[in-house]
């Protein structure tokens, strides 16, 4: 089946712009997690949906960042006032449930520049 | 101290080898133990997970999980080249059962 997608898949933006980044989960998937990867790092959690709400926002860096996910499917990450700071690589991912066995299935990333 | 801490590496190890990939953790408490593969350029893929202590079996991965000393290894037989990646090794915390934190990844590379 078809796996967690996000658009775009690269983003160029100017320091201070908005930008919208777009996850799809896999059918089905009840939880949602954003995270991002800076180079050589490893992923830095951001937030977590259990359906429609936010269970877990410790993540996200400060107030320029929120997400939303309405229907509790679709997410989308958004970004005021970008930074040279926030470039990297935001990456999405689902799992079926929540638990400590569950496998948490990676999207292939928004690769976003902010110059 | 970071909470999840591996070796950047590159680990070099020629072709039919065994590739050992060592993780250690700080919050004595966590309870599951991931293994992700991320390819250059690409996302993690899961490869293994343990939340017991000793050994779990996969095909040519092996995960090795010690609480008392606090670290978790991969295991991979038979190196091939298709094994270049980075590993990245990812923990529960305690109060998390959805947050993984993860550590920098080691990246390996399998010599033909």
């Amino acid at each position: 089946g078809a796996g967690v997608s996000q658009t775009p898949s690269n983003k160029v933006t100017e320091k201070g712009k908005y930008v919208e980044l777009r996850c799809d989960p896999i059918s089905g998937h009840t939880a949602l997690y954003w995270y991002r990867q800076s180079l050589g790092q490893g992923p830095e959690f951001l937030i977590y949906f259990q359906g429609t709400g936010a269970a877990d926002d410790s993540g996200l860096p400060n107030d320029r960042f929120f997400a939303v996910r309405p229907e509790g499917s679709v997410s989308t990450l958004k970004i005021q006032r970008t930074e040279r700071g926030d470039s990297a690589v935001y990456l999405c991912a689902s799992s079926l449930t929540v638990g400590s066995a569950e496998t948490q299935y990676f999207g292939p990333g928004t690769r976003l520049l902010v110059l | 101290q970071k909470e999840v801490e591996q070796n950047s590496g590159p680990l070099s190890v020629p072709e039919g080898a065994i590739a050992s990939l060592n993780c250690t953790y700080s919050d004595r408490g966590s309870q599951s133990f991931f293994w992700y593969r991320q390819y250059s350029g690409k996302s993690p893929e899961l490869i293994m997970f343990i939340y017991s202590n000793g050994d779990k079996e996969d095909g040519r991965f092996t995960a090795q999980l010690n609480k008392a000393s606090q670290y978790v290894s991969l295991l991979i037989r038979d190196s091939q080249p298709s094994d270049s990646a980075t590993y990245l090794c990812a923990v529960h915390p305690r109060d998390s059962s959805y947050k993984l934190i993860f550590g920098s990844g080691t990246r390996l590379l399998v010599r033909p």
